[in-house]
């Protein structure tokens, strides 16, 4: 099983550029979940979507928007990148029930100039 | 005032020391617990879930104290191979949301 897939690993982006962030699973998780991880912050939720064809945002936000897709699938789209979103961003995923663990995927790098 | 909070070490211990970590949460209503281990540069991996009764995996340990709301991790003969970072992570039922502390850093030294 692959797990939970994003892309890309890498991005480098000029502020004012747009940009979608893709996450799959293939665990058949109802809940799906988007983080952004900085230097002595954490990781912090930005938004999350507890099932297919709901979204909610979390923490953090502010210069994102989501779409899931369908129960695979959940994107997170920077409209017009800043600096401040410089930062590694996770997808992560769970059945949606109490004490389920959350998979994540490999993370991206995110790189605004 | 963040929901969990760890102290960010670092801590740098000797091969087969015993190490513990702590974390404390702030909503009482939370429901689960969890430790996980992140490598640097890579994804979080679940090292533990954590029971109200406490709860043991080999070297591992982890404890929950509701009425301090802290939980703690405590790792024995220490290996090389545990340096890592630790992050707490607390779930709040009430959508689903996962709270995660800002990480406690381990390296073990030869």
């Amino acid at each position: 099983n692959a797990g939970v897939t994003q892309t890309p690993k890498f991005q480098v982006l000029k502020t004012g550029q747009s940009m979608t962030l893709q996450c799959a699973q293939d665990m058949n998780h109802n809940s799906m979940y988007w983080y952004r991880q900085d230097p002595g912050m954490g990781l912090r939720l930005i938004y999350y979507s507890a099932s297919e064809g709901t979204t909610d945002k979390g923490e953090v936000p502010n210069g994102y928007n989501v779409s899931r897709l369908n129960k695979r699938e959940f994107s997170l789209r920077l409209e017009s990148a800043a600096p401040s979103q410089t930062s590694v961003y996770f997808c992560a995923s769970n059945k949606g029930s109490t004490n389920e663990k959350l998979f994540f995927g490999s993370g991206t790098q995110l790189s605004v100039l | 005032r963040k929901e969990v909070e760890q102290d960010p070490g670092p801590f740098n211990v000797p091969e087969g020391a015993t190490v513990a970590f702590n974390c404390t949460y702030s909503n009482s209503a939370s429901q689960s617990f969890f430790w996980y281990r992140q490598d640097c540069r890579k994804e979080p991996k679940l090292l533990m879930s954590v029971y109200s009764s406490g709860n043991e995996d080999g070297r591992f340990t982890a404890q929950l104290n509701r009425a301090s709301q802290y939980i703690s991790l405590l790792i024995r003969d220490s290996k090389l191979s545990d340096s890592a970072t630790y992050l707490c992570v607390v779930n709040w039922v009430a959508g689903n949301q996962f709270y995660f502390g800002t990480g406690t850093s381990l390296t073990v030294i030869p």
